[in-house]
């Protein structure tokens, strides 16, 4: 089975901090995504990258950045968090193809006071 | 930009009854996936359908693909309490862009 891990389940950070998620994937997908999930507006794709050292934007990158150093693990950044970053953040792996189905992490849930 | 509407947000219904769920693309996808999230848990893969009127059935969940590639469903007959959670459409536009649809939360009177 394959296995997305985060690093936390729960966070508490405080405004200005810099924060790092953690994502690691297990089953040599190339394909890393972060999502945030907000009551009532879905999935929203911040970031996502279909190979080592390579990133793209998704649909609402400002405020975040990622790293990609390794194929199996997927950093996501907040340089300076923000009360409206307080969210639940998924990572999800997929193997190549670019509409491969995506297996999930459980989640972290950052609060940003 | 494109957009993929999902109704209804929520659907409370009795044990027994029916349940269906709709995304709507405000542009043509090249196909679509379905996720289910338990309360607590985290998305889960469901389904893909890739073809123009495509209909695929897992024992009570039936899942159709419109004609246009435009719009999809997710019908569920007789519900259980197990049916229980959030249920996301994925769609993929033909840039291999994935844009998830808002979720219908499902929840069940035993």
């Amino acid at each position: 089975d394959v296995k997305v891990t985060q690093s936390s389940r729960y966070l508490v950070k405080r405004t200005g901090e810099k924060v790092f998620l953690e994502c690691v994937q297990d089953m040599d997908h190339e394909n890393m995504f972060w999502y945030r999930q907000d009551p009532g507006l879905g999935l929203r794709l911040i970031y996502f990258s279909y190979d080592v050292k390579m990133k793209e934007k998704g649909d609402i990158p400002e405020g975040y950045s990622v790293s990609r150093e390794k194929k199996e693990r997927f950093s996501l950044i907040l340089e300076s968090a923000s009360t409206n970053q307080t969210s639940m953040y998924l990572c999800a792996s997929s193997r190549s193809g670019a509409t491969d189905t995506q297996y999930f992490g459980p989640g972290t849930r950052l609060t940003v006071l | 930009g494109q957009q993929v509407m999902q109704i209804p947000q929520y659907q409370h219904v009795q044990e027994g009854e029916d349940f269906t769920t709709y995304c709507n693309s405000s542009t043509t996808l090249s196909n679509i996936q379905w996720y289910k999230q338990r309360p607590g848990g985290h998305p889960v893969f469901l389904i893909q359908l890739v073809k123009s009127g495509e209909v695929k059935k897992q024992k009570r969940l039936t899942f159709q693909f419109g004609e246009a590639k435009k719009n999809s469903s997710l019908h569920i007959t007789a519900t259980q309490t197990t049916d229980v959670g959030t249920y996301f459409c994925a769609g993929y536009s033909s840039a291999s862009k994935i844009i998830f649809g808002s979720g219908t939360r499902l929840s069940i009177r035993p």
